[in-house]
């Protein structure tokens, strides 16, 4: 079993839609929690990171739910540019080792 | 600031070929790691760095070599290239306690 799992997707949404994505972790010992974006053919970019009390970026929303081990992000208002493979990532162990374990990611493509 | 760079952006290697991709960060971050990508796999780690002098495993580690002689550079080295090693290669540097990882454009590796 992966570490950090996504449903792959892709989800196909229209403009102005409204669509959640879900990660799961395995490892209780995880420490931070935060979700990239990656563009095609490009490398990942920090979208956002995720806390205990939510966190809200704009029309994107963030929640970690630490008892059941998963991750969500919201993205309310589709546009055709948030159409890109998003994904899911943690840190765990002791002390601030800087690895990072990353999803498969999920694809959302959002037409017109 | 360049941020992280990679060298080359391209590369074809026959089986049994060995050679190195260079990563180099002009952020002064002490953290470095390189990732290979798959479709369907998301990243996975090779080798971290958490200072010069220092190296560690990640993931899928075998059949490859890193060293960090300095904070800038963290190259990787494929001794034996194998089909397998087709991917696209990431190398990513942090500073510890910033969330942020910022990572390279990427290295497109074919090994016929």
């Amino acid at each position: 079993r992966k570490e950090v799992e996504q449903d792959p997707g892709p989800f196909n949404v229209p403009e102005g839609a409204t669509v959640a994505f879900n990660c799961t972790y395995s490892n209780s010992a995880s420490q931070s929690f935060f979700w990239y974006r990656q563009d095609c053919r490009k490398e990942p970019k920090l979208l956002m990171s995720v806390y205990s009390s939510g966190n809200e970026d704009g029309r994107f929303t963030a929640q970690l739910n630490r008892a059941s081990q998963y991750i969500s992000l919201l993205i309310r208002d589709s546009k055709l540019s948030d159409s890109a493979t998003y994904l899911c990532v943690v840190t765990h162990g002791s002390g601030n080792t800087g690895k990072l374990i990353f999803g498969q990611g999920t694809t959302l493509q959002v037409k017109p | 600031n360049a941020g992280v760079t990679q060298t080359p952006k391209f590369q074809v290697l026959k089986t049994g070929q060995s050679m190195t991709l260079q990563c180099a960060q002009d952020m002064n971050h002490e953290y470095m790691s390189w990732y290979r990508q798959d479709p369907g796999m998301g990243l996975r780690l090779i080798h971290y760095s958490v200072g010069a002098g220092i190296t560690d495993q990640g993931e899928v580690p075998n059949g490859y070599n890193v060293s960090r002689s300095t904070t800038e550079d963290f190259p990787l080295r494929l001794l034996s290239a194998a089909p397998s090693q087709t991917s696209v290669y990431f190398c990513a540097s942090r500073q510890p306690g910033e969330e942020t990882q910022y990572f390279g454009p990427g290295t497109r590796l074919l090994v016929l």
